[in-house]
This record gives C-alpha cells, sequence and structure tokens, in this order.
C-alpha cells in the first residue's frame, strides 16, 4: 500500500523567507504526484503536479517543486512567501494503475509578517 | 472549468439522525470520492465510485454509504449519525487513472449533537 509521509506538521516562517514543505512517499513503481493547498474554510487546490520528464515542476503562485526518485521525495519550495501563502499543504500520490490518491497528513504553513 | 458542489457547507444533526451529504459535479467526471478531513490526519478516503452504480470502500467505510445513480451526482449517506463522525468532509472528482488529478468542492463541515 502506499503510504505518504509529510515530516513536518507545522511551518512558521517569516514573509519574503524563503520555505520548503518535505514530502516522502513509499512505492518502487511509477507515481503521480500532487501538491494541493487548502485556503481556510475551502475545498483543496491543485498547486502542482509531476507526471514524468523534467524533475522540477512549477505550479501557481510562485511554487515549485522537485521530484527525486531515488530519495522518493516531492518536496515543495517556494523562494519568498506572502502572508497570502498562510494555509494547509497536502502532498499526494497516484500509483500509475489506481484511480485514487494517498494523501499526507498535511503541513500548515503559516507566514508571519 | 470543472466545478465540484456539495449541497452544504455547515450541518449540524443530532446523534442518530440519517444524514444525505451531496455532490455534483459537471464535467463528466467518471470518478468520485468521498473524504473526511481531521485534523493531523489528512484526508482519509471513505468510498469511491467509478462508474453509476458502482462503488468501491476507501480506508475507513465503517459507519457510511453511498449512492451514484446518475454520473454527475455522489452521495454520502450516514444511517445513525454518532458524535465520531462530526468532521469536515470532502468530495472530489476526476477523470479516469492516469496523471489526472481530482477536484474538490468546497466541503461540508459536520457537526452531529
Amino acid at each position: 500500500a502506499q503510504s505518504v509521509t509529510q515530516l513536518d506538521s507545522q511551518v512558521p516562517v517569516f514573509e519574503e523567507a524563503p520555505v520548503e514543505l518535505r514530502c516522502n512517499y513509499s512505492s518502487s513503481v511509477s507515481v503521480y504526484l500532487f501538491w494541493y493547498v487548502q485556503y481556510p474554510n475551502q475545498g483543496l487546490q491543485l498547486l502542482l503536479k509531476y507526471l514524468s520528464g523534467s524533475t522540477l515542476v512549477k505550479g501557481i503562485n510562485g511554487f515549485e517543486a522537485e521530484f527525486n526518485k531515488s530519495q522518493t521525495s516531492f518536496h515543495l519550495r517556494k523562494p519568498s512567501v506572502h502572508i497570502s501563502d498562510t494555509a494547509e499543504y497536502f502532498c499526494a500520490v497516484r500509483r500509475g494503475s489506481a484511480r485514487q490518491l494517498t494523501f499526507g497528513s498535511g503541513t500548515q504553513l503559516t507566514v508571519l509578517p | 472549468d470543472v466545478k465540484v458542489t456539495q449541497s452544504s457547507r455547515y450541518l449540524v444533526k443530532r446523534t442518530g439522525e440519517k444524514v444525505f451529504l451531496e455532490c455534483v459535479q459537471d464535467m463528466d467526471h467518471e470518478n468520485m470520492f468521498w473524504y473526511r478531513q481531521d485534523p493531523g490526519l489528512g484526508l482519509r478516503l471513505i468510498y469511491f465510485s467509478y462508474d453509476v452504480k458502482m462503488k468501491e470502500k476507501g480506508d475507513i467505510p465503517e459507519g457510511y454509504s453511498v449512492s451514484r445513480e446518475k454520473k454527475e451526482r455522489f452521495s454520502l449517506i450516514l444511517e445513525s449519525a454518532s458524535t465520531n463522525q462530526t468532521s469536515m468532509y470532502l468530495c472530489a472528482s476526476s477523470l479516469p487513472s492516469g496523471p489526472n488529478e481530482q477536484f474538490f468542492g468546497p466541503g461540508t463541515r459536520l457537526t452531529v449533537l
């Protein structure tokens, strides 16, 4: 069975600082990788996804993620965060043949002024 | 744009009541999903459906049932609500397996008293 580990449940960071949210998954087979963001009292919105090809994936709102097959990681980064980036972030994995996603437990990013 | 709507944003019910949560998507997606979201646990899959009248159990199906009579509509049913079912419920839809992401509704926050 797939599992997804988000290593940090809470990440506080000052505005304009860089941030990295970590995600590791367990699988040796072909997978698709996703990062979602959830703003307060809203559903999840797709930030970016890795399907194949270049290991560096760019998403919305200036976020990017790097796929590292050898370390089975898909960390999310942003070089300079804004107050409006305060939200919960979820990493998710889909095995190539599966219909469903497996989600991590989420990381609450809080951007401080 | 894909749109996934849920019948209620907030719902308060009493223990033992039968509860229906409705989800509708407008993009002709084959797959539909119901998750519950609890702090520190991320999203956990309750049930999903890959076609009309077809359903599969997810990770936590106990105490829930589902119905999919039409392609665009997927209902989650709590036959006899209990206080431990107080949670945020999220519906999602997607195209069949592969690199296709899931699109989420805004969620229903259910409180069972």
